[in-house]
């Protein structure tokens, strides 16, 4: 089983809609998830941490945690044309090591 | 704060040529990572130190590939000899402790 896992894209969604992005990982020990961004070209950035199990919310954006089922997601409120870009689920093993997910290609659609 | 800086920003070589990637982090950050990403496999991470010492260097892909940090504002990775399948976007990557990591603007790597 490869560490992280996400739902295979490209993802097209219209915009105003609800954009959902799934990943599921091996570490059962993780503590720490991560959402971020990568823009084509681009470096990818951060855009939502996670620590403990539940739904955390920042602005248009809502990660939700599952340790019990090694699941984590971001849904995308109101989708906008410049959400566009691929997402990278990680998290975070020992030390500071992090490992990144393979990554979903979203796309908005006006 | 410039944020962490890559150069060159883009390589273009020729097989059996080395390369030198650098990298210099975000200031006060002690911890740098060199991440390669490619469209097959993703964002890999090759190495990582924590106040300038490498941590785990298990993703570095073998003896070609090697990665030094001799003071904490500075970083070289360093490909030698070059091949094609070493083309690449590579990324240097700085946090403190385990906080968010702040990517640098990558280096495009192409070994004709």
């Amino acid at each position: 089983q490869k560490e992280v896992e996400q739902n295979s894209g490209p993802l097209s969604v219209p915009e105003g809609a609800i954009a959902s992005l799934n990943c599921t990982y091996s570490d059962r020990v993780s503590q720490s998830f991560f959402w971020y961004r990568q823009y084509s070209g681009k470096s990818p950035e951060l855009i939502m941490s996670i620590y403990s199990n539940g739904d955390k919310e920042d602005g248009r954006f809502t990660a939700q945690l599952n340790k019990a089922s090694q699941y984590v997601s971001l849904l995308i409120r109101d989708s906008q044309p410049s959400d566009s870009a691929t997402y990278l689920c990680a998290f975070q093993t020992s030390y500071d090591k992090v490992i990144f997910g393979p990554g979903t290609s979203l796309s908005v659609i006006p | 704060d410039a944020g962490v800086i890559q150069s060159p920003r883009h390589e273009v070589t020729e097989m059996g040529q080395e390369v030198t990637l650098r990298c210099k982090p975000i200031s006060g950050h002690n911890s740098l990572f060199w991440y390669r990403q490619t469209m097959m496999r993703g964002l890999e991470l090759l190495i990582y130190f924590n106040n300038n010492v490498p941590i785990d260097d298990s993703g570095m892909p073998e003896d070609r590939f090697s990665a030094k940090m001799p003071n904490a504002s500075f970083s070289t990775l360093k490909i030698q000899p070059s091949e094609p399948r070493d083309s690449a976007v590579y990324f240097c990557a700085s946090s403190w402790g385990n906080n968010e990591q702040f990517f640098g603007p990558g280096t495009r790597l192409t070994v004709l």
